[in-house]
């Protein structure tokens, strides 16, 4: 059973748009929430994370919104560029666990030039 | 930046056949991840390693599947007999001891099994 889930499948955004993915998540020892990027051919690389102490999280064109009361995380990409067209897969962990990442199923999202 | 790196990039084997892939993670990390990623979901872990001793294998098929990391480093994940549903992306990962470390992927192996 999936202890995250992600949407949307994919999406397509115009270059200088918003790409928004969000993540649900059941399991409330959840206590670290990273994001992470991944190329085709490559494996995923971490862009940002989130701790539940906190609602959002900025960095660069990057931002985390945590809602914990709705058990929800989602990834806002403030104007995407072509270059952003990858696959991003929100991940959960407990301290307890760590290592032990639970993933979405992932998102492609495609920036149109 | 250091990378952790993965061998071979891309593997096919026939059912039934033995195969093994190998990671060598970033110098200094003592925790050290094999995953499974199938294609078109995200990855899941199959065996965390804290120096040479296995912390978490509860999802490692090991009627087939067998890891190890003798001397702390570098690791070889190995399956024997091969099935078809083992074709997938075999992504090792590395991080330092301790919380709050991050975790940092190898490009994989991708294997097909015929």
């Amino acid at each position: 059973q999936q202890q995250v889930k992600q949407s949307p499948q994919s999406l397509i955004v115009q270059k200088g748009g918003i790409s928004i993915i969000n993540c649900a998540y059941e399991n409330t020892a959840f206590d670290y929430f990273p994001w992470y990027q991944q190329f085709p051919g490559k494996g995923p690389a971490l862009l940002i994370a989130i701790r539940p102490d906190v609602s959002e999280k900025k960095e660069g064109r990057f931002t985390i919104s945590f809602n914990k009361s709705a058990k929800q995380f989602s990834l806002h990409i403030m104007d995407s560029q072509p270059g952003d067209s990858a696959t991003y897969f929100c991940a959960a962990m407990t301290t307890d666990s760590w290592g032990k990442l639970q993933f979405g199923a992932g998102t492609q999202v495609v920036v149109t030039p | 930046e250091a990378e952790v790196a993965q061998s071979p990039r891309y593997k096919i084997t026939e059912k039934s056949q033995a195969v093994a892939f190998w990671c060598d993670p970033i110098s200094g990390h003592a925790t050290l991840y094999w995953y499974r990623q199938i294609l078109g979901q995200g990855p899941e872990l199959l065996v965390q390693f804290q120096d040479e001793s296995v912390v978490d294998d509860s999802q490692l098929p090991k009627d087939r599947f067998s890891a190890e990391r003798l001397k702390g480093v570098d690791s070889t994940l190995k399956i024997q007999p091969a099935e078809l549903g083992d074709s997938a992306m075999y992504l090792c990962a590395s991080s330092l001891e301790g919380l709050n470390s991050p975790l940092h992927f190898g490009n994989g192996t991708r294997l097909t099994v015929t």
